[in-house]
């Protein structure tokens, strides 16, 4: 079965910081994957996505993944957070390429203190 | 670009009456469009994926008669909870997705029902 795992319900930084939020993913074939952010009562915004290519990629405000095959990760990072990064973030996976259906990681809360 | 509008962006509602949400994708015609559920502090749930023209595809556990799923064109998609109990009480999402794997989020919706 295909599946997103965000093993960190909350992650804590000092403003100014790096922040590494964790996601690992397990499907079959090749994956797209996608990190959005949501702030309170609000939708998801797109941050970055990998479909092909490198595996380092780069997104908005900031923000940047490492697409690992061998470790099956695809961890979201910044290199220096801001407290207006505090919000909760999902991993997804697209399951299926024909219906274009996301799996969704559990989401991790994003707590970055000034 | 490919933004995606939801309305209203909430409701308060007696219990038993029928609520309709509207989701739109303002500047691009969207091939499918997905319906998410999400509760508090919690992850979306993928309620069901429609079709411009077709009738739309439930998840498993998705009670279709009671929420009613209409996509009348390729920028219109409404979802009615009908006969709405407080159970029903949650933050909906659509989003929209026009061909390839990315999806386009609407801000949500949320649904009190008293």
């Amino acid at each position: 079965a295909q599946s997103v795992a965000q093993p960190e319900d909350q992650v804590n930084v000092a403003e100014g910081n790096p922040l590494t939020v964790k996601c690992t993913y397990s499907v079959s074939g090749n994956p797209y994957l996608f990190w959005y952010v949501q702030y309170p009562n609000r939708g998801l915004q797109f941050l970055l996505k990998y479909i092909t290519g490198d595996n380092l990629v780069k997104g908005s405000y900031g923000f940047e993944a490492e697409f690992n095959k061998s470790q099956t990760s695809f961890h979201l990072k910044k290199p220096s957070a801001l407290v207006s990064d505090s919000a909760l973030y999902f991993c997804a996976v697209v399951g299926s390429s024909n219906t274009g259906k996301l799996i969704f990681g559990q989401g991790t809360t994003l707590q970055v203190k000034p | 670009g490919a933004v995606v509008s939801q309305h209203p962006s909430w409701v308060i509602c007696k219990s038993g009456t029928s609520v309709k949400i509207e989701c739109r994708s303002l500047d691009f015609q969207a091939t499918t469009m997905f319906w998410y559920r999400q509760f508090p502090k919690q992850s979306l749930m993928l309620m069901a994926t429609s079709n411009e023209g077709s009738k739309a595809t439930y998840e498993q556990g998705v009670e279709k008669d009671k929420f009613l799923i209409n996509h009348a064109s390729l920028t219109l998609s409404t979802l009615t909870v009908t006969s709405a109990h407080p159970e029903d009480s949650s933050f909906y999402i659509c989003s929209a997705r026009v061909g390839g794997a990315e999806q386009y989020f609407g801000p949500g919706t949320r649904l009190t029902v008293t």
